[in-house]
């Protein structure tokens, strides 16, 4: 099945910057990879996704680029907001199924 | 985005006695469901694919008869923690795919903080 890593499990950072949470798969099959943000005791929501036919895509503040010849993507958000402040994950799919990073959790400092 | 819902959203019982856990499509219709598990500040981890119709999936190391699940309509999947202990206290999640065409999105219920006594 897909192995998902997700670097860093932490982050801080002051509200204005940017914040770059990166992710590798392992499965070359894999085609689609959604990112999910978690506030606490909720369930995830999908903030944006990528499929493997495109190498970047961007909604607003928050972009995400794929290089599948590395295997690996990345979550961008740009002036960041203490209310980004939140568990973040990737996942990758094999057919239907998602397999998850193990989350950053990223803190905005106002 | 698509809505899916779960019921209840927190549950506290006495260990050996049984909990289910609903979820709902709101506003489309779900051949398939997924549930997961979620203990404090890890990632998430499906438990098992609920197949309307047919018997549900279950990952590897998913007791199936101490997690069961029912998939009765294209709108509903129950998950049934039977003989409830304490280390299945847990966050229990959901999620669907929003239809046809769609089938690689999931959209996620609010979740279940499930404690066992």
């Amino acid at each position: 099945g897909e192995n998902v890593e997700q670097h860093p499990s932490t982050l801080s950072v002051q509200e204005g910057d940017s914040a770059v949470i990166k992710c590798t798969y392992s499965d070359s099959a894999s085609n689609y990879f959604p990112w999910y943000k978690q506030e606490l005791g909720k369930g995830p929501q999908l903030i944006i996704d990528i499929r493997s036919n495109v190498g970047e895509k961007k909604d607003q503040r928050i972009a995400v680029t794929l290089n599948k010849t590395a295997k690996h993507f990345s979550l961008h958000i740009t002036e960041t907001q203490p209310e980004d402040s939140a568990v973040y994950f990737c996942a990758g799919n094999t057919g239907n199924q998602f397999y998850f990073g193990t989350g950053t959790s990223l803190t905005v400092i106002p | 985005g698509a809505v899916v819902s779960q019921h209840p959203s927190r549950v506290i019982c006495k260990s050996g006695t049984s909990v289910k856990i609903e979820c709902r499509s709101l506003d489309f219709q779900a051949t398939t469901m997924f549930w997961y598990r979620q203990f404090p500040k890890q990632s998430l981890m499906l438990m098992a694919t609920s197949n309307e119709g047919s018997k549900a999936t279950y990952e590897q190391g998913v007791e199936k008869d101490k997690f069961l699940i029912n998939h009765a309509s294209l709108t509903l999947s129950t998950l049934t923690v039977t003989s409830a202990h304490p280390e299945d206290s847990s966050f229990y999640i959901c999620s669907a795919p929003p239809g046809a065409g769609y089938q690689e999105t999931q959209y996620f219920g609010p979740g279940t903080r499930l404690l066992v006594l």
